[in-house]
């Protein structure tokens, strides 16, 4: 089965420290993945996805994320967090092959606080 | 923004009614995809329409059923409601439906709440 793993439930880091969100896939060839972030009684806001190219991809509000083949990762990264940034974050992934067929396969989300 | 659009917000209603949960996809998108998140489920996919039509089904329970109209609105129908489909519906859109994978934008979602 198409899956994503986010092992922490909670990650706390102080403000202006770097941050790290982890994700693991495992699904059949190359994966498409995405990361969102949803905000108290917000919807799901797109921050970055990785589709095919540089391992390094760049997104909103000075987001990155890394795509590691070998261990299967695609860990949500920031240089220096605000306390702004506290939200809950998902990370996604499409499976390859699903022509005309985009489900979104959620993780379990990764709550960060990040403390003044 | 995302540019979604979903009304009602909030819809309190009792267990056996039945309700319709209303979204208005970004301006030029074609596909509109349902999703559920649960305390207990999480963020699970229920179905899919691109320009009318339904392309996928996920975990949709058949008291549940949904379509997409010619102005490619959608509307999620709700029946026989229990107190575990209280949860919080989304709606997304993107352009296209097949090729490289679009980004789905989501809207603000409606909470149901079941009594």
């Amino acid at each position: 089965a198409q899956s994503v793993a986010q092992p922490e439930d909670q990650v706390n880091v102080a403000e202006g420290n770097p941050l790290t969100v982890k994700c693991t896939y495992s699904v059949s060839g190359n994966p498409y993945l995405f990361w969102y972030v949803q905000y108290p009684n917000r919807g799901l806001q797109f921050l970055l996805k990785y589709i095919t190219g540089d391992n390094l991809v760049k997104g909103s509000y000075g987001f990155e994320a890394e795509f590691n083949k070998s261990q299967t990762s695609f860990h949500l990264k920031k240089p220096s967090a605000l306390v702004s940034d506290s939200a809950l974050y998902f990370c996604a992934v499409i499976p390859l092959g699903n022509t005309g067929f985009q489900k979104l396969v959620f993780g379990t989300g990764t709550r960060l606080l990040v403390s003044p | 923004d995302s540019g979604v659009t979903q009304t009602p917000k909030h819809l309190i209603t009792a267990t056996g009614q039945r309700v319709t949960l209303r979204c208005s996809p970004r301006s030029g998108d074609l596909s509109v995809y349902w999703y559920q998140q649960s305390l207990d489920q999480g963020l699970q996919f229920l179905i899919q329409y691109y320009n009318g039509e339904e392309r996928a089904k996920g975990n949709i329970l058949e008291r549940f059923s949904a379509q997409q109209f010619p102005d490619l609105h959608s509307e999620l129908n709700l029946s026989s409601l229990e107190l575990g489909d209280s949860a919080l519906y989304f709606c997304a859109s993107s352009p296209r439906t097949s090729g490289s994978p679009d980004t789905q934008y989501f809207g603000p979602g409606t909470r149901l709440t079941v009594l």
